[in-house]
């Protein structure tokens, strides 16, 4: 079955321990994505993947990190998290190309107390 | 990327069309739309897509105007299920660098489906 996978799905964790939440897609997918959302501002692309080992900065980059070494990974960093950096967070993957839909894992859940 | 304006919310009885417009007057002839829908807080699912067309797919049916500043999304008989967050949102046709992977929502229009 294509999708999008995440872990974990759910996390609770303190201020300043580093953790990484992956994403895995299974669809040969060149473009990667990830977004967070939060009540009131919608979804906002924190940082996207062309293709293997390259990455760009969406809308709001400030405090994460990405790696794109093999093209069906692209793991999402908090090197120091922050209470500020709970939310709901998607990965999202698709072709290359503008007519490709986005295909978007099922989310993962961070608090950070 | 032009910014898109949608109502925040609509009602529809079950059964009915749902009918959601969206206007997007600083479209550029280069930028697709594309609409997805949010269940709860599930991922975003992809609905439709198009550039001048009007287009038709087995989930939903997208109007562009001539003009091409506003489209409007037709589910053509509303179901309980459709009880989402909608999402209109302006894509670049041409990839210009890496300028193609940003991608933005705006608030949607939270469609609430009725019996």
């Amino acid at each position: 079955e294509a999708q999008v996978t995440q872990n974990p799905r759910y996390l609770i964790t303190v201020t300043g321990k580093k953790l990484t939440v992956t994403c895995s897609q299974n669809m040969n997918h060149e473009y990667m994505s990830w977004y967070r959302q939060d009540p009131g501002l919608g979804l906002r692309q924190i940082y996207y993947s062309m293709n293997v080992e390259v990455t760009d900065k969406g809308d709001v980059p400030e405090g994460y990190k990405v790696s794109r070494k093999e093209k069906r990974n692209f793991p999402l960093i908090l090197e120091s998290p922050s209470p500020n950096q709970t939310s709901l967070y998607f990965c999202a993957s698709s072709n290359r190309g503008p007519g490709n839909e986005q295909f978007f894992g099922p989310g993962t859940r961070l608090t950070v107390l | 990327d032009a910014k898109t304006t949608q109502p925040p919310s609509m009602d529809c009885a079950e059964g009915r069309a749902a009918n959601l417009p969206c206007n997007h007057s600083t479209i550029s002839g280069n930028e697709y739309v594309y609409w997805y829908r949010q269940i709860h807080s599930q991922g975003p699912q992809y609905i439709i897509h198009g550039l001048k067309n009007n287009e038709t797919n087995e989930m939903a049916s997208l109007i562009i105007t001539e003009d091409r500043k506003s489209s409007t999304l037709i589910l053509p008989h509303a179901t309980l299920r459709d009880t989402a967050v909608y999402y209109c949102i302006v894509r670049p046709r041409v990839i210009i660098g890496t300028s193609y992977g940003k991608l933005t929502f705006g608030q949607g229009t939270i469609l609430t489906v009725h019996p």
